[in-house]
């Protein structure tokens, strides 16, 4: 098993601010994706990365793959009640095609 | 379009009962997947089916059974349920095996 470790676990913030969430391992990943996920649905795919050292922006969220390709951030400026979810990184091993999932970023945006 | 559809949404089971989850897609994909997803765990791959008529164990297959009915239908089975077994259970598919997933609604499962 390839742990994904993610931080925080929860986050509550008021609405414009900024925050970022973690996504750690110590293991090497060939791509590594972002999801989120509302309550009482599956989870939606926002981004994939593949290059180490890669930022994609989608809107007001900043996706960035470590140069080692071991760890992922997220940014999101401006957080609105919106973006509230779960967020979840998943990374596929080096010559595999499973996906490892995270353990999860629980957003909160008070309006 | 419905995309991935998984029945029952909410089940309630005795320990030792059996009962079998159902999903399809309709987009054409050819790979198919069930996780599991429990609180701090993040999800886990139970089975997958790379292709019609393949069915391979994930990391957490013990418990579980699976049939790729056909192109569009992935079945997950619990024979025997255990407590242990209580968690949501997400069906996902994909065009290509490793390819990006799209998932289902879910299905929520207690075992008493």
């Amino acid at each position: 098993t390839q742990l994904l470790e993610q931080s925080p676990q929860f986050l509550s913030i008021q609405e414009g601010e900024n925050l970022t969430v973690y996504c750690n391992s110590s293991s090497v990943f060939s791509s590594l994706q972002w999801y989120r996920q509302e309550p009482g649905e599956g989870p939606v795919l926002l981004v994939t990365v593949v290059t180490g050292g890669e930022v994609k922006k989608l809107k007001r969220l900043t996706f960035q793959f470590g140069d080692a390709r071991k760890d992922s951030s997220l940014h999101i400026t401006a957080a609105q009640p919106g973006d509230t979810g779960l967020y979840l990184c998943a990374g596929r091993g080096i010559g595999a095609n499973n996906l490892f999932f995270g353990t999860g970023t629980r957003l909160t945006v008070i309006p | 379009n419905a995309g991935v559809t998984q029945t029952p949404k909410f089940q309630v089971l005795k320990t030792g009962q059996s009962m079998t989850l159902q999903c399809a897609q309709d987009m054409n994909h050819n790979s198919m997947y069930w996780y599991r997803q429990d609180p701090g765990m993040g999800l886990r791959l139970i089975y997958y089916s790379a292709s019609e008529g393949t069915t391979d164990k994930g990391e957490v297959p013990n418990g579980y059974n699976v049939s790729r009915l056909n192109k569009r239908e992935f079945s997950l089975r619990l024979e025997s349920a255990a407590p242990s077994q209580t968690s949501v259970y997400f069906c996902a598919s994909s065009w290509k095996f490793g390819e990006t997933q799209y998932f289902g609604p879910g299905t929520r499962l207690l075992v008493l």
